[in-house]
């Protein structure tokens, strides 16, 4: 059975702080990606990696880094956690082709006080 | 630009009526598109895809590149059909990232 795991399910923070989502997949899935999930505003590309240590920008990539140093492990790093990063966080990983689906993780909802 | 539409943020219907969630895309290019399913307290997963030409729960989806269009439909609404749903165009010029609609809810009653 496919499995892309997230660090937390459920995560409060203060503004300002770093914050450190984890996702980790065990299908040997070159591609990684991390999206925002907001209610009206539909699934969000934050970042994506193609492979070990290469990252490509989304859509929203302001507030956030990405870091893959390995290939089965994809982090998502807010430096300074503002209150409009409240949010669902939904991490996805792929095989490198046109037609094949992404497989997601749970998502970790992040609170941001 | 390349863009994926859903103009229904909600979709209510009684159980055994037709569903049908709309879904318009743009993009320059063949696209590839997808519609993927998110259970209550369930992770999004894939429901179906346009190359597949497959019927999955009794939905299927037809690509009509002349309205530009990829509809989701259901002859018999099921009450376990009620999640939330995103219509999604594989971006092969960007690698393989996927575009998302806003997602609609369908919600389907007794």
């Amino acid at each position: 059975d496919v499995k892309v795991t997230q660090s937390s399910r459920y995560l409060v923070k203060r503004t300002g702080e770093k914050v450190f989502l984890e996702c980790v997949q065990d299908m040997d899935h070159e591609n990684m990606f991390w999206y925002r999930q907001d209610p009206g505003l539909g699934l969000r590309l934050i970042y994506f990696s193609y492979d070990v240590k290469m990252k490509e920008k989304g859509d929203i990539p302001e507030g956030y880094s990405v870091s893959r140093e390995k290939k089965e492990r994809f982090s998502l790093i807010l430096e300074s956690a503002s209150t409009n990063q409240t949010s669902m966080y939904l991490c996805a990983s792929s095989i490198p082709s046109f037609h094949n689906e992404q497989f997601f993780g749970p998502g970790t909802r992040l609170t941001v006080l | 630009a390349q863009r994926v539409t859903q103009p229904e943020k909600l979709l209510s219907v009684f159980k055994g009526a037709p569903v049908e969630l709309k879904c318009n895309y743009s993009y320059s290019g063949s696209p590839e598109l997808f519609w993927y399913v998110q259970y209550s307290r369930q992770r999004l997963q894939l429901l179906l895809r346009h190359i597949s030409r497959e019927s999955i729960k009794g939905f299927t989806a037809d690509l009509n590149k002349g309205e530009t269009s990829f509809h989701l439909k259901k002859p018999f609404a099921q009450e376990e059909d009620s999640a939330m749903y995103y219509c999604a165009l594989s971006d092969n010029q960007a690698g393989t990232a996927l575009i998302f609609g806003k997602g609609t809810t369908l919600s389907v009653s007794s």
